[in-house]
């Protein structure tokens, strides 16, 4: 069993809608991650919270906004987005120390109509 | 800027065979670590691997060794006695520990593993 827990793991939503991806872990891990995959493709990193601060925004469009209410918790807000951006979304945990391997979750898989 | 290559697209084993896949990267950080993932067809990501850049011997873990050539800049994953499970994408990742990019963990294009019975 994966000790990233993502929800939901399908959405399907239009252009105008508002959803929300949702991320826990309990590894007390402290830095989370946010990847989108496209079929086919590597993991594209989005966003990094480190210690609950966003430490890393690629460039990310605004109609994506991450939120960290805390440390076990990592939440994507999703906005009038598009249908390209229908991938599967992973969220990853990472324990401190320079050997910290990620620890992914099974992923949210997005459709957007 | 970090890169990874890895330019075997697809690569086909026969069952107990050992296969290589190949990885090589480009940092100018002289603190980084390197990482095997696998994803089969479910979608999960499985950390298989992982090498410091200051770690002299080779890492081994189970039916997996990573050969890094540090000079060359590779970071070769072997597979002995492959499996039929072992079916499935592997990337390399690469994490610097520099101050400015300690976070940022990429991965490389992947390889799609596939093993004959």
């Amino acid at each position: 069993d994966t000790e990233v827990t993502q929800t939901p793991k399908h959405l399907v939503m239009g252009m105008t809608n508002k959803k929300s991806l949702k991320c826990e872990q309990h590894m007390g891990h402290r830095a989370m991650y946010w990847y989108k995959q496209k079929a086919k493709k590597p993991p594209e990193l989005m966003f990094v919270y480190s210690y609950e601060k966003l430490s890393i925004n690629e460039s990310v469009p605004s109609r994506f906004s991450p939120e960290c209410p805390n440390s076990s918790l990592l939440n994507l807000h999703l906005h009038a987005l598009q249908p390209e951006d229908s991938a599967l979304y992973l969220c990853a945990s990472r324990r401190t120390g320079d050997s910290g391997e990620l620890f992914f979750g099974e992923g949210s898989r997005l459709t957007v109509l | 800027a970090q890169k990874i290559t890895q330019t075997q697209p697809g690569m086909f084993v026969q069952e107990k065979e050992a296969v290589t896949l190949d990885c090589t990267y480009d940092t100018s950080d002289q603190s980084y670590g390197l990482f095997w993932y696998k994803q089969p067809s479910s979608g999960e990501m499985i950390f298989l691997i992982y090498q410091g850049s200051y770690d002299e011997q080779n890492a081994t873990e189970g039916r997996y060794s990573l050969n890094f050539q540090k000079a060359r800049k590779s970071a070769n994953l072997v597979i002995s006695a492959s499996q039929l499970g072992d079916s499935a994408m592997y990337f390399c990742a690469m994490r610097e520990t520099s101050l400015t990019s300690y976070d940022k963990v990429i991965f490389g294009p992947g390889t799609s593993l596939s093993v004959i019975p």
